[in-house]
């Protein structure tokens, strides 16, 4: 049981560039999140979702897309990565019990650096 | 959606001196309170919740955080750390307004020292 996993660990960026971030989850969870942490802001909701097929936008979706096309996979992707998108992104799931107050579980961060 | 205020960003203490981190979030409609811990270079884990019941809760290696409405708080308090224990801490709130999402505070790194 691997939990949560994000592929890759660290990646380099130029500006304009594009990337897909990977998140994969075998606890059969319905929701996934994808979170961006910056030193002194703690983590900011990107987009997320609550199943297969769907997703929602987050606190800070713009310069984001998000795509569940399978149940254990949430992807993020970045069209034309920018400097102010260099963070360390997490990506978490979790099994909801009537709503989305249910714990939720961390994979171990994708760093990002966009020069 | 929720504010959570984390009053200190840093947190030097002495190995087996108490520590209390302190959590305060903006809106006294009903909550469910979480603490997570990110040892470095890790993603998060859980380190307790509240939901219902008892106002205060515990973790499995002695830390434990007190729910306190009047005040809206959430502080976490562990009466004796160890080494293990220097890590970010993020305190989270989650209600109804905004579907249960998470709202995290912007974290307090607690640096154990011997």
């Amino acid at each position: 049981n691997a939990g949560v996993t994000q592929t890759p660990k660290f990646r380099v960026l130029k500006t304009g560039q594009s990337m897909t971030l990977l998140c994969a989850q075998d606890m059969n969870h319905e929701y996934m999140y994808w979170y961006r942490q910056d030193p002194g802001m703690g983590l900011r909701l990107i987009h997320y979702s609550v199943g297969e097929g769907t997703t929602a936008k987050g606190e800070v979706p713009d310069g984001y897309n998000v795509s569940r096309l399978k149940k254990q996979n949430f992807l993020l992707g970045l069209e034309s990565a920018a400097p102010s998108q260099t963070s360390v992104y997490f990506c978490a799931s979790s099994y909801p019990r009537g709503g989305l107050q249910e714990t939720q579980y961390f994979g171990p961060g994708t760093r990002l650096l966009v020069l | 959606a929720q504010s959570v205020t984390q009053l200190d960003s840093q947190v030097p203490v002495f190995e087996e001196a108490p520590v209390e981190l302190r959590c305060n979030y903006s809106s006294s409609v009903s909550v469910y309170l979480f603490w997570y811990v990110q040892y470095p270079n890790q993603g998060l884990q859980l380190l307790l919740k509240y939901l219902s019941g008892s106002t205060l809760v515990e973790s499995i290696n002695g830390f434990e955080a007190e729910f306190n409405k009047s005040q809206t708080s959430f502080h976490l308090r562990k009466p004796s750390v160890h080494i293990s224990d220097t890590a970010e801490y993020f305190c989270a709130v989650s209600d109804s307004s905004n579907d249960y999402k998470l709202s995290f505070g912007a974290g307090t790194t607690v640096t154990v020292r011997a």
